[in-house]
């Protein structure tokens, strides 16, 4: 099983750009999330999904966009890329939020 | 405004000996307790987990241990190995679980031989 995969592993934008990236998972969880972490900081949560068509904001949503179209995809848009997005991001998809959440392997991004 | 609040932010243990990790939380919706481990350059994995209706849970040497009235929740590690050196983070999540979860800021664990 591939549990969730995420792509690109790093990616380095300009300021202003916009990007997806991208979160998929092969076991069947309604509720997926994303989160970013950065140094001394956790992971704070941007969106998260409890199915397909429903999405919501988690603590730290500005500037990202979220859809929810199938049960397997829950991509992660930036909208216009700032320096201060420069993190690494992580998907998790779990059965429920209160059930072990599966993590991919992050994204690293930086922009410039 | 933090809501899980984890210390230490760094702790070294010598091989063999317990490591204590704190953690404290304030939003008295929060039931689901979890804690996440994790080494560098790959994403956190569930390590073990709590609801507020056990005042302890024990897996291997691994041990929640959950004090509801003082809002406190801590991770012990028994005989600590080398290949316990990494990042803990405890986390929290409110009633019917939909609302994702809420982390502390991670404790960075380095066990020496």
């Amino acid at each position: 099983n591939a549990g969730v995969t995420q792509t690109p592993k790093f990616q380095v934008l300009k300021t202003g750009q916009s990007m997806t990236l991208q979160c998929a998972q092969d076991m069947n969880h309604e509720y997926m999330s994303w989160y970013r972490q950065d140094p001394g900081m956790g992971l704070r949560l941007i969106h998260y999904s409890v199915g397909a068509g429903i999405t919501d904001q988690g603590e730290v949503p500005n500037g990202y966009n979220v859809s929810r179209s199938t049960t397997e995809d829950f991509p992660l848009r930036l909208l216009s890329a700032a320096p201060s997005q420069t993190s690494v991001y992580f998907c998790a998809s779990s059965w429920t939020g209160h059930t072990e959440a599966f993590f991919g392997q992050g994204t690293r991004l930086t922009v410039v | 405004q933090q809501q899980v609040k984890q210390s230490p932010q760094s702790l070294i243990v010598q091989k063999g000996g317990i490591s204590i990790i704190n953690c404290a939380y304030e939003n008295t919706a929060f039931d689901y307790f979890p804690w996440y481990q994790q080494f560098p350059g790959k994403g956190p994995a569930l390590l073990i987990a709590i609801r507020p209706d056990v005042s302890e849970k024990k897996e291997g040497r691994f041990t929640i241990s959950f004090n509801k009235s003082a809002k406190q929740f801590s991770l012990h590690i028994m005989d600590s190995q080398p290949g316990d050196s990494a990042t803990y983070f405890c986390a929290a999540s409110p009633g019917g679980g939909a609302d994702g979860l809420t982390f502390g800021k991670g404790t960075h664990l380095i066990i020496q031989p």
